[in-house]
């Protein structure tokens, strides 16, 4: 049972436009979210985090919204840059003291010069 | 920044084999992970480690064990290949109330 589902497989954008990445969850006990990025051939990497106590964190370029009672987050990415192309993984965590994350399935972005 | 290192980045294995993947941390963390990546599977856990010589299953454990015998270094043991084991497989390690730190994973397949 897939407690964090991402729907879009992929997704495409114009180099300098905004990338929206999309995650839903479905357990309420979640309450620490994170996103990571994957290149191929490497290991993801940790990109942005949100506690269920704020509803956007923001870290330059990239932004994370949290609408708790959607059970939805998203990620924002403006300007999207060539070097952003990878799989976007979307996290969840019942408390950020919990051993594990749920993983969604990921979202390939590939921005297009 | 924390190094956590897999020892190979690509496996050819025969069916029926015993497999070991080592993964080794240099921060002394506590929490150690192995996932597997699939496409459209995204990241499922396979087992953590969250002390020396503890183990806890994880969503898939099936197939698969694990041996933490030193607080560094954390291994996945697949006591006989099958086919369905070729992926990629990541290690991870956390200290309480942080995020993950992934090793560049190994490309394992299952002749």
């Amino acid at each position: 049972d897939q407690q964090v589902k991402q729907n879009s497989p992929s997704l495409s954008v114009q180099e300098g436009r905004i990338s929206i990445l999309n995650c839903d969850y479905t357990n309420s006990m979640f309450d620490y979210f994170l996103w990571y990025k994957k290149y191929p051939a490497e290991g993801p990497t940790f990109l942005i985090s949100i506690s269920s106590i704020k509803d956007k964190n923001e870290d330059g370029r990239f932004t994370v919204f949290l609408n708790k009672s959607a059970k939805h987050l998203s990620l924002h990415i403006v300007p999207s840059q060539p070097g952003d192309s990878a799989v976007y993984f979307c996290a969840a965590s019942p408390g950020t003291g919990a051993n594990n994350l749920f993983f969604g399935t990921g979202t390939r972005l590939t921005v297009i010069p | 920044d924390v190094k956590v290192t897999q020892s190979s980045r690509y496996l050819v294995k025969r069916t029926g084999e015993k497999v070991f993947l080592e993964c080794v941390q240099d921060m002394d963390h506590e929490n150690m992970f192995w996932y597997r990546q699939d496409p459209g599977l995204g990241l499922r856990l396979i087992y953590f480690s969250y002390d020396v010589k503890m183990k806890e299953k994880g969503d898939i454990p099936e197939g698969y064990s694990v041996s933490r015998e030193k607080k560094e270094r954390f291994s996945l043991i697949l006591e006989s290949a099958s086919t369905n084991q070729t992926s990629m497989y990541l290690c991870a390690t956390k200290q309480t109330n942080e995020k993950l730190f992934f090793g560049s994973g190994t490309q394992l397949s299952v002749l």
